[in-house]
């Protein structure tokens, strides 16, 4: 079965970078896209971007340019997102998730994901 | 960015009653709807996709309906293991954007 298994929990120090890794098991790495999804404390959720691991194009959320890269390792099956100039506004659940792409109605459905990491907590404090 | 107005925020449902969630997108989106569970202190779960079509393994009290800009995930008959916060989720256009959550409790 598809599994996504994430790094701990991270308390690291402003204006510091933290590096959160997702493992993926039960399928082919490289042939589906991996999302990155924020969750702010009783927020709801945002999307980060997406990694294709086959040949690690990559898709940003503009609002995370420059604050968020992702990467990823065909060897160990591992997907990456690292953090940068961290701030107490990106303390939050990180989520990865992978993409399935659903043909229906004549259509292919593209950035549903159906199968979600257990979440990453940063926590960025003094 | 196309914005997901999620309606409503929170409701409360006695056992096996009928509950709706909406999703109105700022622009037509195409179907390109999913709607997600999400437990507390879990990660989401894909329940539906397309707008309509349920992802193997979920319940078939979990149905979704709609076109164009409003969306809509029915539960048919509340149970106790449906406690959780909904999101929905449009992947129509970049950035992909989600609802802010709906709050379903038992009665």
């Amino acid at each position: 079965q598809v599994q996504l298994q994430q790094s701990g929990t991270e308390l690291v120090k402003p204006a510091s970078s933290v590096k959160i890794s997702c493992k993926a098991s039960g399928y082919t790495f490289t042939s589906n896209y991996m999302h990155w999804i924020r969750q702010q404390p009783g927020n709801g959720l945002e999307w980060i971007g997406w990694i294709y691991p086959g040949n690690g194009n990559t898709k940003y959320n503009q609002k995370f340019d420059g604050k968020a890269t992702l990467t990823a390792d065909k060897s160990s099956s591992t997907a990456y997102m690292q953090l940068s100039s961290l701030t107490s506004e990106d303390s939050a659940v990180y989520f990865c998730a992978r993409e399935q792409i659903y043909y229906y109605d004549g259509y292919y459905h593209v950035g549903v994901m159906d199968a979600w990491g257990q979440g990453a907590s940063v926590t960025v404090s003094s | 960015d196309i914005q997901m107005t999620q309606s409503p925020a929170s409701l409360s449902a006695s056992l096996g009653e009928t509950v709706s969630i909406e999703c109105l997108a700022s622009e037509g989106i195409s179907n390109d709807l999913a709607w997600y569970q999400q437990k507390s202190g879990k990660s989401p779960q894909l329940l539906i996709y397309a707008a309509s079509r349920l992802q193997d393994g979920v319940p078939s009290r979990f149905s979704g309906s709609g076109s164009g800009t409003r969306y809509s995930l029915k539960i048919s008959g509340m149970q106790p293991e449906d406690e959780a916060d909904y999101f929905c989720q449009q992947s129509y256009k970049y950035p992909y954007t989600f609802g802010a959550g709906t709050k379903l409790e038992l009665k």
